[in-house]
This record gives structure tokens, C-alpha cells and sequence, in this order.
């Protein structure tokens, strides 16, 4: 079935750019979602579509989908955004929605 | 577009559990309502799917024979039981749905923590 594969962690400075991978097999044919999760809360939707920005997501908040490889990139990492994100797809060779791991982002 | 859920509850081993999700704010029979669940410290983990309209369900590989979906239109809520319960299953239980039938999921549940203890 198919695997997405999220790095545990990732750390950045305030003011600096994060970049949150996700790894699947020719992962650039799919059209992948990001979500953000703060403790004790529901995830929300911060990209969706690759690189399309829900309405009320700042801008700094985008998206890149190529090969086998999706990037979660926020410029000017703020302390707000430390969180958890996930990467999701459709997958229809198993259960069609699928998840990754995980990305804990700690802003130093 | 709300999503309200059903409080947390504990569960002895072997005992089943429905969560309860009620929708406001739009078209209760216009999207599908998804199942995610996510144990303590862990992943997100999808656990089905159901057609509000015609009560149509997809189940997670995982699931199937222990998790039933379920709806009421009239109240407009749907509903989740996970039978045969373990320690494994302790968990915060969310509903979602997107804009269309399937994800990205931009409306979630605030979860109910289900707690499975002897």
C-alpha cells in the first residue's frame, strides 16, 4: 500500500523559511493537502490542492508537489506556527485517504 | 458550517462506543461525512466515510466488521460506533468533511476523547 513519509521534526528561527517534505511514490501525480495541528485542537487545512491557500491562511503558507517529493514551505516562520503538520493524499490503491506522520515544527 | 461532537467517555475493554456528530450551517445531505482518529502522541488516521443522503459507508481496511457509520437526517447528525474496544482504540475521535465529497478536509469536529480502561 502506498507509504507517505514525513520527517519527525524540523526546526527554524523566527523570521526564517520552513520546509516540510513528504515523500510517496510519484507523489507529483497526486494532488496533496496540508494540514496544521496545535495541541488539544482539530487539525486545520493550511494547503490544499499542492499550493492553493484556504481563505483566512496567511500568505506565507505555500505549497510544491514534484516527483516523489511534496514541500510544506512557510516563509517567515512566526511563533504562532509551531505545530504539527500533515501531509494527506487520495490513494486508490488501498484506503483512499491517507495520512503521513507528521512534521512537529519547532520554532526556536 | 459547524461540526459539534458528542463528549469524551470511557469504555471498559470489550464494550462498543458511538460518537455523535451534529452538523449546522449548511446541507447536512450535501457532503460526506469522514472519520478520523488519532491516539494519544500518534498520526492521524482515517476511518471512513459516509454518504449522508443515502447512508452509504467506505470503511478503512482497519475498521471493517468493527466500526459502523451511521445518520439521522432529521436531527442532522452522524453518528460513529467502534465495537470490541481496546486499550489500542483509546483515541480522539473527529469528523470531518470538505467542500466536495472527499478531501482536503476543511471543516473538522473538535474531537471526543474516547478512553478505554479496565
Amino acid at each position: 500500500s502506498y507509504v507517505l513519509t514525513q520527517p519527525p521534526s524540523v526546526s527554524v528561527a523566527p523570521g526564517h523559511t520552513a520546509w516540510m517534505t513528504c515523500g510517496g511514490d510519484k507523489i507529483g501525480s497526486n494532488s496533496v493537502h496540508w494540514y496544521q495541528q496545535k495541541p488539544g485542537q482539530a487539525p486545520v487545512l493550511v494547503v490544499h490542492d499542492d499550493d492553493d491557500r484556504p481563505s483566512g491562511i496567511p500568505e506565507r503558507f505555500s505549497g510544491s508537489n514534484s516527483g516523489n517529493t511534496a514541500t510544506l514551505i512557510i516563509n517567515g516562520v512566526e511563533a504562532e506556527d509551531e505545530a504539527v503538520y500533515y501531509c494527506q493524499v487520495w490513494d486508490s490503491s488501498g484506503d483512499p485517504v491517507l495520512f503521513g506522520g507528521g512534521t512537529k515544527l519547532t520554532v526556536l | 458550517v459547524q461540526l459539534v461532537q458528542s463528549g469524551a467517555d470511557v469504555k471498559r475493554p470489550g464494550a462498543s462506543v458511538k460518537v455523535a456528530c451534529k452538523a449546522s450551517g449548511y446541507a447536512f445531505t450535501g457532503n460526506f461525512i469522514h472519520w478520523v482518529r488519532q491516539a494519544p502522541g500518534q498520526g492521524l488516521e482515517w476511518m471512513g466515510w459516509m454518504n449522508p443522503n443515502s447512508g452509504g459507508t467506505i470503511y478503512s481496511k482497519k475498521f471493517e466488521g468493527r466500526v459502523t457509520l451511521t445518520r439521522d437526517k432529521s436531527t442532522t447528525t452522524a453518528y460513529m460506533e467502534l465495537t470490541r474496544l481496546t486499550s489500542d482504540d483509546t483515541a480522539v475521535y473527529f469528523c470531518a468533511r470538505g467542500s466536495g465529497d472527499f478531501p482536503p478536509f476543511g471543516h473538522w469536529g473538535q474531537g471526543t476523547l474516547v478512553v478505554v480502561s479496565s
